[in-house]
């Protein structure tokens, strides 16, 4: 079963702190993706990696960002948070080859900012 | 790009089916997917569908897909109070990294 791990299920933060979201998946797989996740909009991508130091931008990359040093991690980075960055954070991977583009999601990371 | 919708909420009473709806605006979609989501947890893949299949059948699920009508729907037979989850619809594009577009979700509210 493939498994994608969040580092926390809950975190709260203060105003301006820096913020690490991490993520972790056991497949190998070479995309991985973060989304935000707000009542009433779904899920919007924050940013994805295709492969190792490679990122892309989202639909929703400000005041974001993200890093892959290695394969099996990905990194959320809030530089300075904001109240407005109060959400539920989703990370997902994906294998580039096979029959279908499967996403498979971890448990999520609830952050509240005050 | 491609915008997927859904509407935002469904209420059924248990023992009755639900149908839960999704529309998508690219015809050249690939794959259709339904994630379900429980309170607290993240996506869990519940079914897909191909393009060029109609229907897929899986116990109490049946996806319907009118490719015409670009309209994907999810069927849930005997709606158990278990079902209650937010349920996601999303739309495949072919390749690249970044191809799948999500609807907002719906949530699903099963009545005792």
């Amino acid at each position: 079963d493939v498994k994608v791990t969040q580092s926390s299920r809950y975190l709260v933060k203060r105003t301006g702190e820096k913020v690490f979201l991490e993520c972790v998946q056991d497949m190998d797989h070479e995309n991985m993706f973060w989304y935000r996740q707000d009542p009433g909009l779904g899920l919007r991508l924050i940013y994805f990696s295709y492969d190792v130091k490679m990122k892309e931008k989202g639909d929703i990359p400000e005041g974001y960002s993200v890093s892959r040093e290695k394969k099996e991690r990905f990194s959320l980075i809030l530089e300075s948070a904001s109240t407005n960055q109060t959400s539920m954070y989703l990370c997902a991977s994906r294998r580039t080859s096979g029959r279908t583009d499967t996403q498979y999601f971890g448990p999520g990371t609830r952050l509240t900012v005050l | 790009g491609e915008d997927v919708e859904q509407s935002l909420f469904l209420s059924v009473r248990e023992g009755d089916s639900s149908v839960i709806n999704c529309t998508y605006t690219d015809s050249s979609s690939t794959y259709l997917y339904w994630y379900k989501q429980e309170p607290g947890a993240g996506l869990q893949l519940l079914t897909y569908i191909f393009s060029n299949m109609d229907m897929k059948q899986d116990q109490r699920l049946t996806v319907l897909l009118n490719k015409k009508d670009k309209h994907l729907s999810l069927r849930i037979a005997d709606t158990q109070t278990g079902d209650s989850a937010i349920y996601f619809c999303a739309a495949s594009l072919g390749t690249g990294a970044n191809n799948l577009f999500f609807g907002t979700g719906t949530r699903l509210t099963v009545i005792p």
